[in-house]
């Protein structure tokens, strides 16, 4: 079935780069996606990548496909402590383009 | 624009009562809904989902159900809770085709 993986902890100083790693399964995903979770709240869609691009900017935010590995990558320039947070990567499933399947997570703490 | 709604935002209820979510949205019509269950601020876990009215699929065995029975009305139930129940209940819609998932602020349910 449909996997996702992502690391669970990134510990980086304010105004470093950050970079958060995923990779996934199905190899037949159109969009891909970076979600944001700030604690005790819903999840924030902060960018997406169609699957025939390698990479994508949106200000501080830079996200690398490489589809021949199943990597997907998202890297925060100048990190601020409001980045703090958990990073979900997501895909369509295989056998549905309904279901989004999610990564586990991955949380980012931001030391001042 | 669209917006979602997700009520209410904590719940503490104890084993063997009833369960009531409720999530609507605004602004779109004929849109796919979803419930996500996240335990311990973690991953999310598909519960259901509805591609339109009265139509459920259900991702995961157990002791909840949803239903729909409005356009843009999706509902959480449960007969009898049980403490597994306990978790961050998230509701969220999307258009057809690959477009992203957009989320609710979330249910925090505790089930003592």
């Amino acid at each position: 079935g449909e996997d996702v993986e992502q690391s669970l902890f990134l510990s980086v100083r304010e105004g470093d780069s950050s970079v958060i790693n995923c990779t996934y399964t199905d190899s037949s995903s159109t969009y891909l996606y970076w979600y944001k979770q700030e604690p005790g709240a819903g999840l924030q869609l902060l960018t997406y990548i169609f699957s025939n691009m390698d990479m994508k900017q949106d200000q501080r935010l830079t996200v690398l496909l490489n589809k021949k590995d199943k990597h997907l990558s998202l890297r925060i320039a100048d990190t601020q402590t409001g980045d703090s947070a958990i990073y979900f990567c997501a895909e369509f499933g295989m056998d549905s383009s309904y279901k989004l399947i999610f990564g586990s997570g991955t949380r980012l703490l931001v030391r001042p | 624009s669209q917006t979602i709604h997700q009520w209410p935002a904590t719940l503490v209820q104890p084993v063997g009562s009833p369960l009531s979510l409720e999530c609507t949205v605004e602004g779109t019509s004929n849109p796919n809904l979803y419930w996500y269950r996240q335990a311990a601020g973690r991953g999310l876990q598909l519960l259901f989902y509805s591609v339109g009215i009265g139509q459920i699929s259900s991702e995961v065995p157990q002791n909840l159900s949803a239903s729909r029975p409005q356009d843009r009305q999706f509902i959480l139930s449960s007969k009898k809770l049980l403490l597994s129940d306990s978790g961050f209940y998230l509701c969220a819609w999307r258009v057809t085709g690959h477009s992203p998932l957009h989320f609710g602020n979330g249910t925090r349910l505790t089930v003592t």
